[in-house]
């Protein structure tokens, strides 16, 4: 079992562009949880998926988008880039229904936008 | 809303020496706290939650609810605990959303 996985692994976009990141959770877990994380922060929770749809969300505007297909992997999407949404975005996976279970995550897509 | 303060960005003690790595939280609910850590080069990973009372690593913490802190402790440091720690709180109470503090770089000295 390869864990989370992520991709792409760097992006370069413009200000304004949109753009997708893909994640595919560790396997035998239902529920897939974004996180945005800035240079010299601790990671910023921007939603979560669970059965396909978006069971929490963190304080980020409806620029951030995401979605969960049935195999239970997960894409998060931001449209109109601005120059502050350069970060790391973390996916990371659980299992719900388990009680208190460990979230997984993985590499991370590092994301730059000039 | 719920916070998580870690005061030291940076913390550098020698091999062999007791380590304290500082937590503190804002939550007026019953939280459930966590330690991660991320290790160079590898990605982030849970060490320990309040929740299992365990050891790991030789690393403990004990969620002291009346000053609100979970600070992380290790009696004698080893080199290999040189890595990014970050304190994080689940408002949620089962995982559904982590709050992370700004995390405690530590490193171990020979």
């Amino acid at each position: 079992d390869a864990g989370v996985t992520q991709s792409p692994t760097h992006l370069i976009k413009t200000r304004g562009q949109q753009v997708t990141l893909r994640c595919s959770p560790k396997s035998g877990h239902d529920t897939v949880s974004w996180y945005q994380q800035a240079l010299g922060q601790g990671p910023q929770f921007i939603f979560q998926y669970y059965e396909e749809e978006e069971r929490q969300r963190g304080n980020f505007p409806d620029r951030f988008s995401g979605h969960q297909f049935p195999n239970y992997s997960s894409e998060l999407n931001v449209n109109a880039l601005l120059l502050g949404d350069s970060a790391l975005y973390l996916c990371a996976s659980s299992l719900t229904g388990g009680g208190v279970t460990e979230q997984y995550f993985g590499p991370g897509t590092r994301l730059t936008v000039t | 809303a719920q916070r998580v303060t870690q005061p030291e960005k940076l913390l550098s003690v020698f091999k062999g020496a007791p380590v304290e790595l500082k937590c503190n939280y804002s939550y007026s609910g019953s939280p459930e706290l966590f330690w991660y850590v991320q290790y160079s080069r590898q990605r982030l990973q849970l060490l320990l939650r309040h929740i299992s009372r365990e050891s790991i690593k030789g690393f403990t913490a004990d969620l002291n609810k009346g000053e609100t802190s979970f600070h992380l402790k290790k009696p004698f440091a080893q080199e290999e605990d040189s890595a990014m720690y970050y304190c994080a709180l689940d408002s949620g109470g089962s995982n559904y959303k982590l709050t992370f503090g700004k995390g405690t770089l530590l490193t171990v000295n020979p």
